[in-house]
């Protein structure tokens, strides 16, 4: 199992591109997130997706779409980059049906906006 | 609503004596708490987790915690620190109820000093 994958691992914009990190994963999961990592702040919610079809916001959600077409891939768009989305992108899965089940993390996208 | 409260934002101990990061948490449900572990430029890890089993919970590496309903504490300890523990570490807590909201705490620095 490939476990949770992140594109791409860099990526450097322009205020005002717009951009789509992708993700996915293969263990069949339901529940997928997207989480920013800033200094200090730990990680904060951005959109998860509990199934196919299915999504909602966390904490952060302004800036970002997602949508959830597949059980596999949950891709973050970013709609029109400011400086303020420069972070450490996450994204996880887990099996829903249970807040006990831990989350499974990619290896992160570092995103710098300029 | 769910909250975290990591009460030290950097922790500094000498090789060989023990760690004690501390955690406070809220929850409307019974809740689910985690550890996780990040080293420089990494990835998350899961130290361990509490699911309503036995309170004292151990992890990976010599780590363990207790659930302390009565306190709303899961605080992380382990008796002798190595230089390898150096790292951010990250108390999470997931509702067992809706959609398992998961949160997280802003992160202890752990300093290993030889």
């Amino acid at each position: 199992n490939a476990g949770v994958t992140q594109t791409p691992k860099f990526q450097v914009l322009k205020t005002g591109q717009s951009m789509t990190l992708q993700c996915a994963q293969d263990m069949n999961h339901e529940y997928m997130s997207w989480y920013r990592q800033d200094p200090g702040m730990g990680l904060r919610l951005i959109h998860y997706s509990v199934g196919a079809g299915i999504t909602d916001q966390g904490e952060v959600p302004n800036g970002y779409n997602v949508s959830r077409s597949t059980t596999e891939d949950f891709p973050l768009r970013l709609l029109s980059a400011a400086p303020s989305q420069t972070s450490v992108y996450f994204c996880a899965s887990k099996t829903q049906g249970s807040g006990s089940y831990e989350q499974y993390f990619g290896p992160g996208t570092r995103l710098t906006v300029t | 609503a769910q909250s975290v409260t990591q009460l030290d934002s950097h922790v500094s101990v000498s090789e060989g004596t023990p760690v004690l990061l501390r955690c406070n948490y809220s929850s409307s449900y019974s809740p689910s708490l985690f550890w996780y572990v990040q080293h420089p430029n990494k990835g998350l890890q899961l130290l361990l987790k509490y699911t309503s089993a036995a309170t004292l919970v151990k992890g990976i590496n010599g780590f363990e915690a207790e659930f302390k309903k009565s306190e709303t504490s899961f605080h992380l300890t382990k008796p002798s620190a190595h230089m390898s523990d150096a790292a951010e570490y990250f108390c999470v807590v997931s509702d067992s109820g809706g959609y398992q909201k998961v949160t997280f705490g802003t992160g202890t620095k752990l300093q290993v000093i030889p």
